[in-house]
């Protein structure tokens, strides 16, 4: 079965660091595209940062910089490492696998989200 | 970045209308656009792909349409379990971006 199991999130004090980690499960995260996105508490969906299978990595401008996506080919886990945070990065965080039909990538494997609460 | 406009930011509607979402890109994106459904407390669910494609497993209720800025997720009749907010996403340039959603009550 095609899983996805977030962890590492809590409450840390602005200007601090959390390492989020995303362990995959039937499938292999190198063969993939892998992506995580944030909510922010009663708010939308951000795609804040993107692994491609070749290993470049793209980020939003909200966190460029800051966040760095990584992968363990070892552990099949990808990883977000989340530096200065601000009050503003609070949110819910999903790790999500896209999925593509020719050039048409859409994300059909989500994580059940870990919470990041930066507060002080 | 892209930007993405739905509208309306809610509705109420009842079991068995026919409800119409609407998500509109600010500039060209072809059909590289995808509509998700999320209930509270929930990651969000993949409806559609590439404008139109239905998600395998997804009731054909839910259908999808439009091209270059202007799109549409058409719910034909709506169920008890399709109360929910819905996103437009668009995957033609990254990074990816997402509307402010749709809640349906």
């Amino acid at each position: 079965e095609v899983q996805l199991v977030e962890s590492g999130g809590g409450l840390v004090q602005p200007g601090g660091s959390l390492r989020l980690s995303c362990a995959a499960s039937g499938f292999t995260v190198t063969d993939n595209y892998m992506t995580w996105v944030r909510q922010a508490p009663g708010r939308g969906l951000e795609c804040v940062s993107l692994l491609y299978s070749g290993g470049t990595t793209s980020y939003a401008d909200s966190v460029k910089g800051r966040f760095t996506i990584s992968r363990d080919t070892s552990k099949n886990t990808v990883y977000l490492q989340m530096n200065s945070l601000r009050v503003e990065d609070t949110a819910m965080y999903y790790c999500a696998r896209p999925s593509s039909w020719y050039n048409f990538y859409y994300l059909d494997v989500w994580g059940k989200g870990t919470t990041v609460t930066v507060s002080s | 970045d892209i930007q993405m406009t739905q509208s309306p930011s809610s509705l109420s509607a009842s079991v068995g209308d026919r409800v119409t979402i609407t998500c509109r890109a600010s500039q060209p994106i072809d059909t590289y656009l995808n509509w998700y459904q999320q209930k509270p407390g929930k990651a969000p669910h993949l409806l559609i792909y590439a404008a139109s494609s239905l998600q395998s497993g997804v009731p054909s209720r839910f259908s999808g349409s439009g091209s270059g800025t202007d799109f549409t997720l058409t719910i034909t009749s709506l169920q008890p379990e399709d109360f929910a907010t819905y996103y437009c996403q668009q995957n033609f340039m990254t990074s990816w971006t997402f509307g402010q959603g749709t809640k349906v009550e």
